[in-house]
């Protein structure tokens, strides 16, 4: 059964980085065909994409966060993560991990991260 | 980046009513178009992808159609249970974009 679980800090201080980790079970991120990602939602809003990875590394970001977000895969260990640079606020959100394929079909409980200042 | 604009943004409905919530995207997608729901403190779960297949589990109530820029998630007797936000997602585009979602209450 995959699951995937997200794990880091919930409280980062503004203009710092935001650091999150996905452990991936049941499942080697290694699957070809499979894509990554991250996925968010602010308090009150919609969700948002950040990005994704393969197990080969190639990304795809959000054009809008996009100097500020990098997506890595560690095969050795089964997991992704995810780095967030110089946060606001308005990066106070629920993070969710999940894998997508086309669609996304599993997701992680998610993480809630605040942006303190 | 492709939009994709779902209405109506809120729907309050009565059990057993069917329901028909849209999505329309800024450009052709073919059916590289996929529906979730989501409850409150619960994750996204998938519904239908690629327009119209239905994922494995959704009940049968649900069903999905459309392609190019217009797609449709019916509903076709509304239960209490389907109380929740349904958002649209495209994948033709990546890493994607996102309906703003449209939120059901039952009545």
């Amino acid at each position: 059964q995959l699951q995937l679980q997200e794990s880091g800090p919930g409280l980062v201080k503004s203009s710092e980085t935001l650091s999150l980790t996905c452990t991936v079970s049941g499942v080697s991120i290694n699957s070809s065909g499979y894509y990554w990602g991250w996925i968010r939602r602010p308090p009150g809003k919609g969700l948002e994409w950040i990005g994704s990875i393969n197990y080969s590394g190639n990304t795809h970001y959000n054009p809008s966060l996009k100097s500020r977000v990098t997506i890595s895969v560690d095969t050795s260990k089964n997991q992704f993560s995810l780095k967030l640079s110089s946060v606001t606020a308005a990066d106070t959100a629920m993070y969710y991990c999940a894998r997508r394929w086309g669609a996304v079909d599993f997701w992680g409980q998610g993480a809630l991260v605040t942006v303190s200042s | 980046e492709i939009v994709l604009t779902q209405s109506p943004d809120f729907q309050s409905v009565t059990p057993k009513e069917k329901v028909t919530l849209t999505c329309r995207a800024s450009q052709s997608i073919g059916i590289t178009l996929h529906w979730y729901q989501q409850k409150p403190d619960q994750s996204p779960k998938l519904l239908i992808q690629y327009a119209s297949q239905s994922f494995s589990g959704v009940p049968s109530r649900f069903s999905g159609s459309g392609s190019g820029t217009d797609f449709t998630l019916t509903i076709s007797s509304l239960e209490a249970e389907d109380a929740a936000t349904y958002y649209c997602h495209q994948s033709f585009d990546l890493p994607g974009t996102f309906g703003q979602g449209t939120k059901l209450e039952i009545k």
